[in-house]
């Protein structure tokens, strides 16, 4: 079952702040996010497991919030090189197929 | 290292023809992916295998067929190709997942863009 991601798409300005919102109906086990630039592969930037950790990456970072079965991605003082489409890989139990959300489009101009 | 490779990076075939998908890591991974990924829809996993020997189905398995020829090959095969098959195909490979832990990073490779007239 694909997870729900919002919004689909959003426009930064450079320096300005993003975030990007994984929801489930069902439990999650795990959430990941990958970063994908046009016309190349995705590309891993962290895992979070439920217990409602909060990890972080210079200046983006993510939260899991178990009781909520969201994971929201946080994009600080955005970069024109975080331009791309960034995607949620969802495990809803331990063994269970990971699956990959359909993505959001952001989009920072100078 | 070159990672995770993948022949040819584009392909146009002719509804029913057919043809194979090469997928290779230097990484010394267990496990191997193919994804497919249309517009809107994200990464869609095609089959997997878990580690040398073994392949399981994943979300979208018709049409398809996967040949895992030894730890580091992963192949992908279109018996008889149609205009739906028409998507960029990724491969990946990940470390054999932690007993009692998350799927492991996956590294995907640079995809093959087919097109299915």
């Amino acid at each position: 079952q694909q997870p729900v991601q919002s919004p689909q798409a959003v426009i930064l300005r450079e320096g300005e702040d993003a975030v990007i919102n994984c929801s489930s109906s069902k439990a999650l086990y795990s959430v990941h996010w990958y970063r994908q630039k046009h016309g190349e592969a995705p590309v891993f930037l962290m895992i979070l497991l439920k217990g409602g950790e909060q990890k972080g990456h210079e200046k983006i970072s993510a939260s899991f919030n178990e009781k909520k079965q969201q994971s929201s991605l946080y994009l600080t003082a955005s970069q024109l090189s975080y331009s791309g489409t960034y995607f949620c890989g969802t495990e809803y139990d331990y063994g269970q197929n990971f699956v990959f959300g359909p993505g959001t489009r952001l989009s920072v101009l100078p | 290292n070159a990672g995770v490779t993948q022949t040819p990076k584009f392909q146009v075939l002719k509804t029913g023809q057919s043809m194979t998908l090469q997928c290779a890591q230097d990484m010394n991974h267990n496990s191997m992916y193919w994804y497919r990924q249309d517009p809107g829809m994200g990464l869609r996993l095609i089959y997997y295998s878990a580690s040398e020997g073994t392949t399981d189905k994943g979300e979208v398995p018709n049409g398809y067929n996967v040949s895992r020829l030894n730890k580091r090959e992963f192949s992908l095969r279109l018996e008889s190709a149609a205009p739906s098959q028409t998507s960029v195909y990724f491969c990946a490979s990940s470390q054999m997942r932690a007993s009692g832990g998350p799927t492991d990073t996956q590294y995907f490779g640079p995809g093959t863009r087919l097109t299915v007239l």
